[in-house]
């Protein structure tokens, strides 16, 4: 069965340094997506990265970086340069194609990241 | 803004009542998802339609129904209200961009309905 999973609860990173956000996941499928969300405490979900199970490249989307072990199958987020605006709840999830057609997507439990100045 | 509209934002009601949420897909984009994110149980998928069609199922009960419509709106029907209900009610809009952009998933800003 799809399973997403997010080992670290909450983590702490310093300004300016890199932080890395565990992802792992499980599936018996070829063909799947990779998200990642930051939900900050205003509550809205928003977008951060893809990654395409076929992608041999990692994907990256300016400060953000997605590490994509598919051997471990592992999808770990890397922020750059943190900020203080970081801050937030990260939420890694997956898209799996549905019998019906469509995609079925599931959360990880997500990791809270705070960042001191 | 992520271009998906939900409204209410807010929705206060009573055990047995039954409302209805509603969301109108970023322009362009044909499927749209509805998600339940409460803290016991974290975000879980609720159901997807694509271009008016039901085509995939998650945990959704069989007190929630959902329907788009023909111009790609959405409507997630809550019925016989029970206080576990209480949650955020997450609309999302994806495809109608090209390539691997069109996988992504944009939501909404979110329902908060608070069942007393």
């Amino acid at each position: 069965a799809q399973k997403i999973t997010q080992t670290q609860p909450g983590m702490f990173v310093q300004e300016k340094e890199a932080v890395t956000l565990d992802c792992t996941y499980d599936t018996s499928d070829q063909s799947y997506g990779l998200f990642w969300y930051k939900q900050p405490s205003s509550g809205e979900m928003i977008f951060l990265i893809y990654q395409g199970s076929y992608d041999e490249q990692n994907a990256t989307e300016g400060r953000y970086s997605l590490n994509f072990q598919k051997a471990r199958k592992s999808a770990n987020l890397v922020i750059s340069a943190s900020q203080l605006g970081d801050s937030a709840m990260y939420f890694c999830a997956m898209r799996e194609g549905h019998r019906g057609g469509g995609f079925k997507t599931i959360f990880g439990a997500g990791t809270r990241l705070f960042v001191k100045a | 803004d992520s271009g998906v509209t939900q409204t209410p934002k807010h929705l206060i009601t009573a055990t047995g009542q039954r409302v209805t949420l509603r969301c109108s897909p970023r322009s362009g984009d044909l499927s749209v998802y509805w998600y339940q994110q409460s803290l016991d149980q974290g975000l879980q998928f609720l159901i997807q339609y694509y271009n008016g069609e039901e085509r995939a199922k998650g945990n959704i009960l069989e007190r929630f129904s959902a329907q788009q419509f023909p111009d790609l709106h959405s409507e997630l029907n809550l019925s016989s209200l029970e206080l576990g209900d209480s949650a955020l009610y997450f609309c999302a809009s994806s495809g109608g961009a090209s390539g691997a952009t069109k996988n992504i998933q944009y939501f909404g800003a979110g329902t908060r309905l608070s069942v007393l």
